[in-house]
């Protein structure tokens, strides 16, 4: 069974930073494209970030560009989010997801999601 | 990366059938057969139903369906049950490893 469990979310001041981390398990993690994706209090879903399954290929919503990066460290099934320059626009739960293919196209699985709060 | 067009409440009674439109651009749905769909109940985290335009995962009753024409896609759900009631989320590739979401539609079962 795929199980994705996220961690690192909390309260953060604006312009600090935050890395979520994502463990996957039940399924071999090196060949599948992985993905972020958050959810605003009330809002709708967002695609942040994806990483194929080398990590030779990723990219960001236009939103987080040039502020969030993401890698994965194959050997230790995981998957990171690093969040720099948070704005308070960036408060939502950020989910870890799992991608049906190694290159990237279908969302197939979701984790239960780690919370971001941005606030003074 | 503008969110894809989704009619923001759609409504039906027990065994009817109702359509989710998706409407994106030829960079996005128009563009590629990896549309998907999903479906989230209130405090849950989203669910698979429909991926590459018409497929449906395992375990997905077959009152699901996609389709595409140009750059719209839909989702029709037939047979409606009190269960389905849900938000609904299309989902697209948008070429140079992005992809983006549609704004979400609630649809609720009279």
């Amino acid at each position: 069974e795929v199980h994705l469990l996220e961690s690192g979310g909390g309260l953060i001041q604006p312009g600090g930073s935050l890395r979520l981390s994502c463990a996957a398990s039940g399924f071999s993690f090196d060949e599948y494209a992985m993905h972020w994706v958050r959810q605003a209090p009330g809002k709708g879903l967002e695609w942040v970030s994806g990483i194929s399954l080398n990590g030779g290929s990723e990219d960001y919503a236009d939103s987080v560009r040039g502020r969030f990066t993401i890698s994965r460290d194959n050997a230790k099934s995981s998957l990171y989010l690093r969040m720099n320059s948070l704005r308070p626009e960036d408060t939502a739960l950020y989910y870890c997801t799992k991608d049906i293919s190694g290159s990237g196209s279908v969302i197939e699985y979701w984790g239960q999601g780690t919370l971001v709060t941005v606030s003074s | 990366q503008s969110a894809l067009t989704q009619p923001r409440s759609v409504s039906a009674s027990p065994g009817q059938s109702v359509t989710i439109s998706c409407t994106g651009t030829s960079s996005d749905v128009g563009g590629y057969n990896f549309v998907s769909w999903y479906q989230q109940h209130p405090g849950k985290a989203p669910k698979l139903m429909i991926y590459d335009v018409n497929k449906r995962p395992s375990g997905v009753p077959d009152r699901f369906s996609g389709s595409k024409s140009g750059n719209t896609a839909s989702l029709t759900i037939s047979g409606l049950q009190a269960d389905d009631e849900a938000d609904y989320y299309c989902y697209s590739y948008a070429g140079t490893y992005t992809f983006v979401f549609g704004i979400g539609t609630q649809l609720t079962v009279l």
